[in-house]
């Protein structure tokens, strides 16, 4: 079956500009979590959905950062004002229960911000 | 604040020995432990996992040692083979709620035929 899946792969914006970044979870993963990872770094947390809403979004570095899930299955992550320290991998999962063992990645966005 | 540290960023092992890494937690909220390989252009996948109720989980070639005390766990692969060269993540999570979860810097494995 088809697995997790993001688009587009590769993003490159200029500073200040907005970017969207979409996650298509596996059919039926009520669980959607986004990560954030940085060059020599782990994935790191950034907002937990279960269902449509979100659960935890501790993770959010600031208010530029924004992520939607409407129907509970496709995800938007969004960055306004893009700054070049928002250059990472974004990384989106999905699982169908709570346990961390059972999150599925997506391959990745990669955003780079010149 | 980095909760979850791995200190060595790669590791080269030749093909059919052990390959040993190693992962320190400071955070005592911890009690779940996972280890996720990641190979170039994918996401993690999930390897193995060990419960704060357990100091050894094995499965196949790979066992995942835990010393609570010390705050420490270590991933053991043998015979080491080529394909597991990846960059290997630790990562840990509180069993309560959703279980957040905690990733390490990575380290990276190459495997030498």
């Amino acid at each position: 079956g088809a697995g997790v899946s993001q688009t587009p792969s590769n993003k490159v914006t200029e500073k200040g500009k907005y970017v969207e970044l979409r996650c298509d979870p596996i059919s039926g993963h009520t669980a959607l979590y986004w990560y954030r990872q940085s060059l020599g770094q782990g994935p790191e947390f950034l907002i937990y959905f279960q269902g449509t809403g979100a659960a935890d979004d501790s993770g959010l570095p600031n208010d530029r950062f924004f992520a939607v899930r409407p129907e509970g299955s496709v995800s938007t992550l969004k960055i306004q004002r893009t700054e070049r320290g928002d250059s990472a991998v974004y990384l989106c999962a999905s699982s169908p229960t709570v346990r961390p063992e059972t999150q599925y990645f997506g391959p990745g966005t990669r955003l780079l911000v010149l | 604040d980095q909760q979850v540290k791995q200190n060595s960023p790669s590791l080269s092992v030749q093909e059919g020995r052990i390959s040993i890494l190693n992962c320190d937690y400071t955070n005592s909220m911890f009690d779940y432990f996972l280890w996720y390989k990641k190979y170039p252009a994918e996401g993690p996948t999930f390897l193995i996992s060990i419960s704060s109720i357990k100091d050894k989980n094995e499965d196949g070639r790979f066992t995942v040692f835990l010393n609570k005390s010390a705050k420490h766990l270590s991933l053991h692969i043998v015979p080491s083979q080529p394909g597991d060269s990846a960059v290997y993540f630790c990562a840990a999570s509180n069993s309560g709620g959703y279980q957040k979860v905690t990733f390490g810097t990575g380290t990276k494995l190459q495997v030498i035929p």
